[in-house]
């Protein structure tokens, strides 16, 4: 079945520690995202990326890093330069332009 | 720069009862707009979709949103509620960039 699939579900980390999130899809999505969700509010953007080795910041882009080698995948490496990195993270994709995303199913990150 | 607005952090209906969950958005054109649904840990699940034409949009499990441009509004409604339907809910919309844009989120509690 096509969709997008996220690893791990739960990731627990030490603090100063670089970590990397996976997303990989197998819908053919030219575009990928990143999204933070914290309590109350909402999705945030991290980064998104349109094209194979092209990718911009979105509105929290501070302390995360990206890269798109593949159409597939879209990792996300959250840094030690990210002041509050627990959070639970969202990957999704989208077909063009302004159609609607898919969602993978989270990582929940834990920073300790 | 488009935006969306939830007011309801929280609502609290019986099981049976109607529902309308509201979303307000910010954008000159007029916009792509979406409604999907969280149910606690998990990722994201599209509810319904408006892009242009009718302006009451159906949707899957028994949902339905009306898109009134001289309110800039894109309400979310159900006619009974089921006790499954407890979730977050979020409104979103794609304008001009690629990404999506979503509302703070509504938490829908259902009472037996």
């Amino acid at each position: 079945d096509g969709g997008i699939t996220q690893s791990p579900k739960y990731l627990f980390r030490k603090e100063g520690q670089n970590v990397t999130l996976s997303c990989e899809q197998n819908l053919n999505h030219d575009a990928m995202y990143w999204y933070r969700q914290d309590p109350g509010q909402g999705l945030r953007l991290i980064y998104y990326s349109q094209i194979v080795n092209d990718f911009q910041k979105g509105d929290i882009a501070e302390g995360y890093s990206v890269s798109r080698e593949k159409k597939e995948s879209f990792p996300l490496t959250v840094t030690s330069a990210q002041k509050n990195p627990t959070a639970f993270y969202l990957c999704a994709s989208k077909v063009d332009l302004n159609t609607e995303a898919f969602f993978g199913q989270g990582t929940r990150l834990t920073v300790v | 720069a488009q935006s969306v607005t939830q007011p309801d952090i929280h609502i609290t209906v019986s099981e049976g009862a109607s529902l309308e969950l509201r979303c307000n958005y910010s954008y000159g054109a007029t916009p792509y707009l979406f409604w999907y649904v969280q149910s606690p840990g998990q990722g994201l699940q599209l509810l319904l979709k408006y892009f242009s034409g009718d302006t009451l949009v159906q949707g899957i499990k028994g949902f339905e949103a009306e898109f009134k441009r001289s309110q800039s509004s894109f309400n979310l409604r159900k006619p009974s509620v089921h006790w499954s339907d407890a979730a977050e809910y979020f409104c979103a919309t794609s304008g001009s960039a690629r990404q999506l844009t979503f509302g703070s989120g509504t938490q829908l509690t259902v009472l037996p």
